[in-house]
């Protein structure tokens, strides 16, 4: 069984500061892949990120990175220079990437950023 | 820009009746997921497709609930006789499945209300 914690529920951030966003994981599976999806208030799921369990280096995509420790089961999003439009919720999400493909998810982070 | 589409976006139906939710995934994607999200469960995975064959519907109460997949452009989720307690947001996802990697690419969702 695969578990996702996400253990800060709501954070307030000031506009054009880095926010990291802290991801911790469970499996026994040797082989997954982890996600961070953006849900803003509209409602939609946005892929935003991607980094896999052998990968040898952190994911980044444009302002967005992923601190990657296999060691102590972490992948926490950084998002650099934040920004108004970047207020919304945060998933972390794991899937093996044999067996079944589901995506699991944390309970996710309110992200509200500061003018 | 490829996208997946639902429809309908809502839905307000009464207790009893049978509601049908529609998903196009991307052009090209094999792998189609149907996931419910509610406040108390978060996001869960109800069922998912390959090819059009189902693969995991242990997420989906079986006696109202089924998935199919009609053609490789349709999946559709139907609730016969629905209940206050499916009240949720329903999101279709699809991704070129089958590979070591790939990403599952989320619609904008069927936002129901039982009543």
């Amino acid at each position: 069984a695969q578990k996702i914690t996400q253990t800060q529920p709501g954070m307030f951030v000031q506009e054009k500061e880095a926010v990291t966003l802290d991801c911790t994981y469970d499996t026994s599976d040797p082989s997954y892949g982890l996600f961070w999806y953006k849900q803003p208030s509209s409602g939609e799921m946005i892929f935003l990120i991607y980094q896999g369990s052998y990968d040898q280096q952190n994911a980044t995509e444009g302002r967005y990175s992923l601190n990657f420790q296999k060691a102590r089961k972490s992948a926490n999003l950084v998002i650099s220079a934040s920004q108004l439009g970047d207020s919304a919720m945060y998933f972390c999400a794991m899937r093996p990437n044999f067996g079944n493909e589901k995506l699991t998810f944390g309970t996710g982070t309110r992200l509200t950023i500061i003018p | 820009d490829a996208r997946v589409t639902q429809t309908p976006r809502h839905k307000v139906t009464e207790m009893g009746q049978e509601v049908t939710m529609r998903c196009q995934p991307i052009l090209g994607h094999n792998t189609v997921f149907w996931y419910r999200q509610t406040m108390m469960q978060g996001l869960e995975l109800l069922a998912y497709f390959r090819n059009r064959a189902p693969l995991d519907d242990s997420g989906m109460p079986k006696d109202r609930f089924s998935a199919e997949m009609p053609d490789a452009t349709l999946a559709t989720l139907k609730i016969q006789p629905s209940e206050p307690r499916d009240s949720a947001v329903y999101f279709c996802a699809s991704g070129s499945g089958g590979g070591l990697v790939y990403e599952q690419y989320f619609g904008p969702g069927t936002r129901l209300t039982v009543t």
